[in-house]
């Protein structure tokens, strides 16, 4: 079963450009989640979907970052403008329905690593 | 969200059991406790949960206190590729939130 696949794994921009970050989760899983990982921190959650529609946003930055997930499967992370302190690992996971009830185990990308100077 | 205490790093040699603790006292009675590592450069990776009963999987096992207030990852022989952060996470049933914490750095030495 292939994993959460995630690009690009790197990127570097200057501040007040802006990025957008790609995930593909495990095929039928019906949740995907953004995580946002500063240096030394646990991840944070920045957004849950369930197929296409936002469960939970609480804390995602409004005025700079937008996230979507048009069809139910990929989804798109994008920061405009970036600030220096977007500097972070950002994490896709994905989690699978079972008997029609969703499952609390999640299953975590590789990451895509942004440097923002 | 309920609040984990872990230590912020333990270590261990190789081939012997390790004994993660995780403290928990404000834990709710609906409350799963989960636990994900992280190895460098890496997602994080599921390793286990439970609710009241101790717990076996291929990868470790949980030890829950009886009143719940704290619980122990066991890894029964520890090898170099178990060098990990591991996080100790409480998430009630159903919400699939994860409130990671800074979790407790395992170095293991040859």
């Amino acid at each position: 079963e292939a994993g959460v696949a995630q690009s690009p794994r790197y990127k570097i921009i200057e501040k007040r450009q802006s990025v957008a970050f790609w995930c593909n989760p495990i095929s039928g899983h019906a949740t995907l989640y953004w995580y946002q990982q500063i240096l030394g921190q646990g991840p944070k959650l920045l957004i849950q979907f369930q197929n296409n529609g936002v469960v939970d946003d609480s804390q995602l930055p409004k005025d700079r970052f937008s996230a979507e997930r048009l069809k139910g499967v990929d989804s798109t992370l994008k920061i405009q403008p970036a600030k220096l302190e977007d500097s972070a690992v950002y994490l896709c996971a994905s989690s699978p329905q079972v008997g029609g009830r969703r499952t609390d185990t999640q299953y975590f990308g590789p990451g895509t690593r942004l440097t923002v100077l | 969200d309920a609040k984990t205490t872990q230590p912020n790093s333990m270590e261990s040699n190789e081939e012997e059991p390790v004994h993660l603790p995780c403290n928990h006292s404000t834990i709710s009675g609906t409350d799963y406790i989960h636990w994900y590592r992280q190895l460098p450069s890496q997602g994080p990776e599921y390793v286990i949960h439970g609710l009241t009963s101790n717990v076996n999987n291929r990868m470790a096992s949980l030890a829950i206190a009886e009143d719940r207030k704290s619980s122990t990852l066991i890894l029964h022989r520890a090898t170099l590729r178990d060098a990990a952060v591991y996080y100790c996470i409480l998430s009630a049933t159903g919400f699939q939130k994860l409130v990671f914490g800074t979790g407790t750095r395992l170095l293991v030495s040859p």
